[in-house]
């Protein structure tokens, strides 16, 4: 069993819908990540909160937009999302940013684009 | 842009070999990590390694690093089945600059 829990485990969804992606954490981690990864392909960074302030953004489209209302809850929201966004959206978390930190991570979201 | 690069992008043993895996990065870092994923799962952290370490051992892993050649190997000794995953090394810059993932080794042992 994972630390860290992501709901839904599955989302279709068609290119004018909105959706969220939940991830919850209860180890007292105050780092949190959303990563992307393709098939056969490495996790990409997307967001960083640290402290519950977005410390990192790689430059993501604004169609995703996340959320860290408190220190154990973090949300994706999805908007107008194209067929290229179909992937595993990972959400990880740590005691502290930096690299130093392992990080744990959760099962994912496996996320369709029709 | 990817820091590491693995090879083998694949890899096929029999159980009870020893398997080793490489990673090669591309610019000074901090630390250096190995984390192992299962088919449709997340990741799990397997172990950690400071640029001032030249090798660590965690149970059935060894870990070398090589600051030098920017290289870094992960050794499973006595392989099993449920060793059959993909393993990531994972390099930072120090700070809190971001962690980020190599090309990854696909392992199969089998039975």
């Amino acid at each position: 069993d994972t630390e860290v829990t992501q709901t839904p485990k599955h989302l279709v969804m068609g290119m004018t819908n909105k959706k969220s992606l939940k991830c919850e954490q209860h180890m007292g981690h105050r780092a949190m990540y959303w990563y992307k990864q393709k098939a056969k392909k490495p996790p990409e960074l997307m967001f960083v909160y640290s402290y519950e302030k977005l410390s990192i953004n790689e430059s993501v489209p604004s169609r995703f937009s996340p959320e860290c209302p408190n220190s154990s809850l973090l949300n994706l929201h999805l908007h107008a999302l194209q067929p290229e966004d179909s992937a595993l959206y990972l959400c990880a978390s740590s005691r502290g940013q930096g690299g130093i930190q392992p990080q744990h991570f959760g099962d994912g979201t496996r996320l369709s684009i029709l | 842009s990817q820091q590491g690069e693995e090879d083998p992008q694949a890899l096929s043993i029999q159980e009870g070999e020893n398997a080793t895996m490489n990673c090669s990065y591309k610019t000074s870092i901090n630390n250096l990590q190995w984390y192992r994923q299962n088919s449709g799962r997340g990741l799990v952290h397997l172990i950690l390694i400071r640029s001032n370490e030249r090798e660590k051992h965690s149970g059935r892993l060894r870990v070398t690093l090589d600051t030098s050649k920017k290289s870094s190997s992960l050794l499973i000794t006595a392989s099993r089945a449920a060793d059959t995953a993909s393993y990531f090394c994972a390099t930072d810059r120090g700070g809190y600059q971001k962690v980020t993932f190599g090309t990854g080794t696909k392992l199969q042992v089998i039975p």
